[in-house]
């Protein structure tokens, strides 16, 4: 069972678009949010993380919108480049160092 | 700073064989957790240690164990070896502290093929 839904599995954007994942969770305990990237044969690498108590976190060009009653958050990629392609997990848990729940990925591919 | 390390990079194995992947933690942490990636699919949390002992678990059987030393570095044993068992294992370290600020990261991982 899938606690951590994400779309969509792949997307497409050219260079210096707005790249747009999705994920849903149903536990209402998760308290800690992160996104990781992942390029092919690598391990996951935190992007950013969120918490609840804020509906947005921006990092760069990177900026995690949290919606908390409809137990949606999402990640934006601002002006997208190629280096940015790579695969995409949304991530939850009960705590920031204990049991991460994965969606299924996101893979984008930002064309020149 | 070191990050994440995990031995070996890559290892073939076949039906039935026993298996085991080791990992040292970022210095100064003192967490380290076991995910399992299958190809195409996001990682599946296997089970976690701290202070030496299995902290949280996941849905795997127990021919998945491990251990961690003192000096906080982990290994994972598989027995008895499935092809489906074949997958891209994650080591992650995080540090548990009241605070909650710190996070996990994930070492390079080991691909481990079954034949």
């Amino acid at each position: 069972q899938q606690q951590v839904k994400q779309s969509p599995q792949s997307l497409i954007v050219q260079k210096g678009g707005i790249s747009i994942i999705n994920c849903a969770y149903e536990n209402t305990a998760f308290d800690y949010f992160p996104w990781y990237q992942q390029f092919p044969g690598k391990g996951p690498a935190l992007l950013i993380a969120i918490r609840p108590d804020v509906s947005e976190k921006k990092e760069g060009r990177f900026t995690i919108s949290f919606n908390k009653s409809a137990k949606q958050f999402s990640l934006h990629i601002m002006d997208s480049q190629p280096g940015d392609s790579a695969t995409y997990f949304c991530a939850a848990s009960t705590d920031s160092w204990g049991k991460l729940q994965f969606g299924a990925g996101t893979q984008v591919v930002v064309t020149p | 700073d070191a990050g994440v390390t995990q031995s070996p990079t890559h290892l073939i194995k076949t039906r039935g064989q026993q298996v085991t992947l080791r990992c040292s933690p970022k210095s100064g942490h003192d967490t380290v957790s076991w995910y399992q990636q299958a190809l195409g699919q996001g990682p599946q949390f296997i089970f976690q240690y701290y202070e030496e002992e299995e902290r949280q678990r996941g849905n795997f059987p127990d021919r998945f164990s491990g251990h961690q030393f003192p000096n906080y570095s982990s290994e994972l044993n598989v027995n008895a070896l499935l092809l489906g068992d074949s997958a891209l294992y994650l080591c992650a370290s995080s540090l548990v502290l009241g605070l909650g600020t710190d996070t996990q990261y994930f070492g390079p991982g080991t691909r481990l093929t079954v034949l």
